[in-house]
C-alpha cells in the first residue's frame, strides 16, 4: 500500500490561479517531498520539508506540514501553463532510507 | 550537466523474451533506486542499492526480476522471462545516503512494451 494519498485526482484550473494539492500519509517520517513530472519524463525534486518543520516557501511553492494530521499541502501560487504536470508527494521514513510516492496529481493548467 | 542516464529509452520486446536495462546513475552518488510506473499501480519501489549493496528488493518479483549494480557506474534491472503485464515505465534514480535528506535524481525512464 502507498504511504502519501495525494488528493484531488486532478486538477484543473485558469493560468493565473493558484494550485492546491494535498497529501496524507500513515507513518513517522523523516521528511516529506514534493516532486514534478512532466508527461514522459523522470520525476524532478521541487522541495522538501523536514518533519520538525510546518511551513517551506521556493519561489512560488509553498509547502505546509502537519505532523499531528499526517498531512502536507503543496501551494503553487500564479499558475502557468508550465505548470501542467502530475505532482508526487514522497515521504521518508524514520530511521530508514526508503523514499514511498503518493499516487499523484494531475494538474492542468489552461492558458 | 550531472544526470541519471538510462538506456535504451523504448524497448518492444515479445513474452518470453530476456529484458535488461541500465542505469548510470550521477557520479558520486551511493544510492540506486528502480522503480515502475503504470496508470493503474502509480510508482512502485523496485529495489534500492546503496554502496552498490542490495538493501530492499521486496517490491520486485523475484522469480523474473533481478537487480544488479556489477559497479558504482552502472546497475541493471533484468526481466527473464517477460511478460505482457510487465509493460510500463521503469525508472532508475541516483541519491547520496549521506546528506539524510534521500532527495532522488530521476533518469528519463525506459519504457516497455511486452507483447
Amino acid at each position: 500500500s502507498q504511504q502519501g494519498e495525494e488528493d484531488p485526482q486532478a486538477l484543473s484550473i485558469q493560468e493565473g490561479e493558484n494550485a492546491t494539492m494535498n497529501c496524507s500519509y500513515k507513518t513517522s517520517i523523516n521528511n516529506l517531498q514534493w516532486y514534478r513530472q512532466n508527461s514522459g519524463r523522470g520525476l524532478v525534486h521541487l522541495i522538501l520539508i523536514r518533519s520538525n518543520e510546518r511551513e517551506k516557501h521556493s519561489g512560488r511553492l509553498r509547502v505546509t506540514l502537519d505532523t499531528s494530521k499526517k498531512s502536507s499541502s503543496l501551494l503553487i501560487t500564479a499558475s502557468r501553463a508550465a505548470d501542467t504536470a502530475s505532482y508526487f508527494c514522497a515521504t521518508v521514513n524514520t530511521g530508514g532510507f526508503k523514499t514511498i510516492f503518493g499516487a499523484g496529481t494531475r494538474l492542468f493548467v489552461k492558458a | 550537466d550531472a544526470r541519471v542516464t538510462q538506456t535504451p529509452r523504448h524497448k518492444v520486446t515479445e513474452m518470453g523474451q530476456e529484458v535488461t536495462m541500465r542505469c548510470q546513475p550521477i557520479l558520486g552518488h551511493n544510492t540506486v533506486f528502480w522503480y515502475r510506473q503504470t496508470m493503474m499501480q502509480g510508482l512502485e519501489l523496485l529495489a534500492y542499492f546503496r554502496n552498490r549493496a542490495p538493501l530492499d528488493d521486496s517490491g520486485m518479483p523475484k522469480d523474473r526480476f533481478s537487480a544488479e549494480m556489477p559497479d558504482a557506474t552502472l546497475a541493471t534491472l533484468k526481466i527473464q522471462p517477460s511478460e505482457p503485464r510487465d509493460s510500463a515505465v521503469y525508472f532508475c534514480a541516483s541519491g547520496l545516503s549521506q546528506s539524510a535528506k534521500n532527495i532522488q535524481y530521476f533518469g528519463a525512464g525506459t519504457r516497455l512494451s511486452v507483447l
